[in-house]
């Protein structure tokens, strides 16, 4: 089956910084990439995606890059605020909808 | 509308109860998952419903955790003879439909977790 693995496990960045997140996968067939953004108690949320026969995907301030060969895809975050700070998670999904999710980061920026 | 919503939000149990966790997805929501997420990781697929089936329960860990979904809409979570191992967040999640297509991929949306401690 698929199998995720996500670095670095924590992460601390100066408020306005950039802050990447790498990802990697096992499955050439898995075709599609969200990542997830969780607060402390509280339910992951979808912040983007990408599929797998796009590249790139920006959205504001945030955006995803996906190269399908090495079988790796990345979360940038630019501009990071203090509000940012949460676990963020990547997966991929298998076939049937089975989200595989990666073991977290854990993103602090300073203020 | 309402999002998924998942009772009760903690359950603390003695080892060897058992204990049912209960999900109400999204309405008109055909795909239902269950994912059990322990501190510092990421969320374990268990199981996932479409329809009333289980169309996949490869993630249950073994016959101690059973699911149902008998009229298509909500799922209960059902764990015996608990064990301190079963300490977890038991996340569920509602999507449209499932689908291992590329183009119909539908986003799961998650209820808050139920937090089970068994002492």
């Amino acid at each position: 089956g698929e199998n995720v693995e996500q670095h670095p496990s924590t992460l601390s960045v100066q408020e306005g910084d950039s802050a990447v997140i790498k990802c990697t996968y096992s499955d050439s067939a898995s075709n599609y990439f969200p990542w997830y953004k969780q607060e402390l108690g509280k339910r992951p949320q979808l912040i983007i995606d990408i599929r797998s026969n796009v590249g790139e995907k920006k959205d504001q301030r945030i955006a995803v890059t996906l190269n399908k060969t090495a079988k790796h895809f990345s979360l940038h975050i630019t501009e990071t605020q203090p509000e940012d700070s949460a676990v963020y998670f990547c997966a991929a999904v298998e076939y049937g909808n089975k989200l595989v999710f990666g073991a977290g980061t854990i993103l602090r920026v300073k203020s | 509308g309402a999002g998924v919503s998942q009772t009760p939000s903690n359950k603390v149990t003695e080892k060897g109860k058992y204990v049912e966790l209960r999900c109400d997805p999204i309405s008109g929501h055909t795909a239902l998952y269950w994912y059990r997420q322990s501190l510092g990781q990421g969320p374990e697929f268990l199981i996932y419903f479409q329809g009333t089936g289980a169309a996949d329960d490869s993630g249950l860990p073994n016959d101690r955790f059973f699911a149902v979904r008998p009229e298509g809409s909500v799922s209960t979570l059902k764990i015996q003879r608990t064990e301190r191992g079963d300490s977890a967040v038991y996340l569920c999640a509602s999507s449209l439909m499932a689908s291992g297509g590329q183009s119909s991929y539908n986003e799961q949306f998650f209820g808050p977790g139920t937090r089970l401690t068994v002492l």
